[in-house]
């Protein structure tokens, strides 16, 4: 099936340094989205992304859907404390309410 | 709290056995997903359901399957378990097809299985 790579695996970073990570697909999505997951928790929805070169911002967090529709990145500015946790990326093949592949999974850690 | 609700939080029974996983929707949203999280597989889509039908299937096993009530509830049920069905299993909802936020699907806080 599908498979959506995204690295890097883990960062461990110290605090207040900017933080970026990305996902590659070998097939085109319309749809991208980053989520993050805490442990033990659901992932939360972070930044949605529909348009090829579309740039996005939430917070600190900024997003971008690449141009040819098989990669996306996240950046974090200034990272903090509660950045902390696992971050996925996630497409969508089709639009309109359709599963996602996930990536692998990037672990962020921060030293203080 | 993404209004997405599941029960139990946790479970934990033997080999062999049945369960029976339950997700309520966000408000107002038609499309229940769900899926399994294990660390050597990640987030896996098992199937969804759009007001009542089935809509997608994934990698779900034969041993397991769900249903959308008519009050938009879900359940998963995992029947012959094995170990290696411990898993965290999330539901997710999303409003319906769409375009624009319509896609964005907002996951509950999962149901941690534990077989023994």
């Amino acid at each position: 099936g599908q498979q959506l790579n995204q690295s890097p695996q883990s960062m461990f970073i110290q605090e207040g340094e900017d933080v970026s990570m990305n996902c590659t697909s070998s097939s085109i999505f319309n749809t991208w989205l980053w989520y993050k997951q805490d442990p033990g928790e659901g992932p939360v929805l972070l930044i949605a992304l529909y348009k090829a070169g579309e740039l996005t911002s939430n917070g600190r967090l900024t997003a971008q859907f690449g141009i040819t529709r098989k990669d996306s990145f996240l950046n974090i500015s200034a990272s903090i404390p509660s950045d902390v946790g696992i971050y996925f990326c996630a497409g969508q093949l089709r639009r309109g309410a359709q599963k996602l592949v996930f990536g692998q999974g990037t672990r962020l850690t921060i030293n203080p | 709290d993404s209004g997405v609700t599941q029960t139990p939080k946790h479970l934990i029974t033997a080999t062999g056995q049945r369960v029976t996983l339950r997700c309520s929707p966000r408000s107002g949203d038609l499309s229940v997903y769900w899926y399994q999280q294990s660390l050597d597989q990640g987030l896996q889509f098992l199937i969804q359901y759009y007001n009542g039908e089935e809509r997608a299937k994934g990698n779900i096993l034969e041993r397991f399957s769900a249903q959308q009530f008519p009050d938009l509830h879900s359940e998963l049920n995992l029947s012959s378990l094995e170990l290696g069905d411990s898993a965290l299993y999330f539901c997710a909802s999303s409003v319906a097809y769409g375009t624009g936020g319509l896609d964005e699907q907002f996951f509950g806080p999962g149901t941690r299985l534990t077989v023994l």
